[in-house]
């Protein structure tokens, strides 16, 4: 049973870094099989996707946060993170890291429970 | 990027059939067949319902399928139970190697 479990700070203050880590279980990030994944959802509204990393390391990203955003992946860990830089209050959200079955094709099977980010001083 | 275009709402009474739609451009719906239609409970994390349009992962009930034309895909959800009352958000891959997320439909039962 493949299990995902995000952890982090819940309140980042502005103009500071949001660092968040990705635990997988069940499943070896080293298999090579898929794309390790971060999305986000403002508080009540739709979801963003964040971007995804391949276990070499390759890395794609939403266009809108590429200049502050850092994934990497620790495969001796099993584990992926996020860095976002320069936080405002924008960025508070609930924030899922999700593997994506498809090949970095867009089939996010299996999801974390979330953990909710808040921004503020 | 524009978030693809989603109903705000769509209803329906038990047994009933309804369809959501979601609408892209040729970058991303029309170019790929590789939509995916997810659902989410309040406070929980989104479900993976459909895949590659219309595929359904396993242990997905055969009520809900989906299909796509031109820059338009849909998710049907057929024989409509109460359990079915969720918030539907469709996804599609586009160029440039990133995904795009709809707005989501709230779907009351």
């Amino acid at each position: 049973q493949v299990q995902l479990q995000e952890s982090g700070p819940g309140l980042v203050k502005p103009s500071q870094t949001l660092s968040l880590t990705c635990i997988v279980s069940g499943d070896s990030i080293s298999s090579g099989d898929y794309y390790w994944t971060w999305i986000r959802q403002h508080p009540g509204k739709g979801l963003e996707w964040i971007g995804y990393i391949f276990f070499s390391g390759s890395t794609f990203y939403n266009p809108s946060l590429e200049s502050r955003l850092t994934i990497s992946v620790d495969t001796s860990k099993n584990q992926f993170s996020l860095k976002l830089s320069s936080v405002t209050a924008a960025d508070t959200a609930v924030y899922y890291c999700a593997r994506d079955g498809g090949g970095g094709y867009n089939k996010l099977d299996y999801w974390g429970q979330g953990t909710l980010v808040t921004v503020s001083s | 990027q524009s978030a693809l275009t989603q109903p705000a709402s769509v209803s329906g009474s038990p047994g009933q059939s309804i369809t959501i739609s979601c609408t892209g451009t040729s970058s991303d719906v029309g170019g790929y067949n590789y939509v995916s239609w997810y659902q989410q409970h309040p406070g929980k994390a989104p479900k993976l319902m459909i895949y590659d349009v219309s595929n359904r992962p396993s242990g997905v009930s055969n009520r809900f399928s989906g299909s796509k034309s031109g820059n338009t895909a849909s998710l049907t959800i057929s024989g409509l139970q109460a359990e079915d009352e969720a918030d539907y958000y469709c996804s599609s891959y586009m160029s440039s190697t990133t995904v795009l997320f709809g707005g989501g439909t709230k779907v009351t039962v």
